[in-house]
């Protein structure tokens, strides 16, 4: 069974740092993996999705790489700014079409 | 556009009761799908929608009707409620099949059940 794994749960950095949120999954036979954006009392946004067959994917200050084989994603985030805070969640879609989420990082970005 | 309406945004229910989460999109998508957020876990899947008239279980389907009549509206229904479904619940649509395309959230309905 895929299973989706974020570390850490919060990251507290100062503005202005460039920062590394991590994702991992269990079954490298995924279609695909998003990375969505969730603000406090909303719902969520699609930033970036990778197919399976991508390294990386770039949106602006976002950038998101994909390693199957090792079953990891990262969403790297450049010059961070205060507007950047909140949480962030990578999903997993496999040949069923349904995702496989993770349940996410919570990021503050300190003035 | 409007994009996913959810209504209402917040509830409160007594034990046994029965009601209905509105969802309505106003995009034409095909694929509509219903999640349940709780803390410290990511989304669970609990009914989706390809088209019109076709539905599907999820994850966690159990308590959870749903139906999809039109293209714009997919209803979920909690037939007796139970404060295990206590949560936040989110309806979100795409294009074709949910886990190929980037999906489209409303912005939620937060339920209580005492």
């Amino acid at each position: 069974k895929q299973e989706v794994t974020q570390i850490p749960a919060a990251l507290s950095v100062p503005e202005g740092e460039n920062l590394v949120l991590n994702c991992s999954f269990t079954d490298s036979a995924i279609y695909n993996l998003q990375w969505f954006r969730q603000d406090p009392g909303k719902g969520l946004t699609s930033l970036l999705l990778i197919q399976s067959s991508q390294r990386e994917q770039t949106s602006g200050r976002l950038n998101a790489s994909l390693d199957k084989s090792s079953g990891r994603s990262t969403l790297y985030i450049a010059a961070s700014q205060p507007g950047d805070s909140a949480t962030y969640l990578c999903a997993v879609s496999s040949s069923n079409y349904q995702l496989i989420w993770g349940a996410g990082t919570k990021l503050i970005i300190k003035p | 556009n409007a994009g996913v309406t959810q209504t209402p945004k917040f509830q409160v229910l007594k034990t046994g009761q029965s009601m209905t989460l509105q969802c309505a999109q106003d995009m034409n998508h095909e694929y509509m799908s219903w999640y349940r957020q709780d803390p410290g876990m990511g989304l669970r899947l609990i009914h989706y929608s390809v088209g019109a008239g076709i539905t599907d279980q999820g994850e966690v389907p159990n308590g959870y009707n749903v139906s999809r009549s039109t293209t714009e509206d997919f209803p979920l229904r909690l037939l007796s409620a139970a404060p295990s479904q206590t949560s936040v619940y989110f309806c979100a649509s795409s294009p074709t099949t949910g886990g190929h395309q980037p999906q489209h959230f409303g912005d939620g309905t937060r339920l209580s059940i005492l």
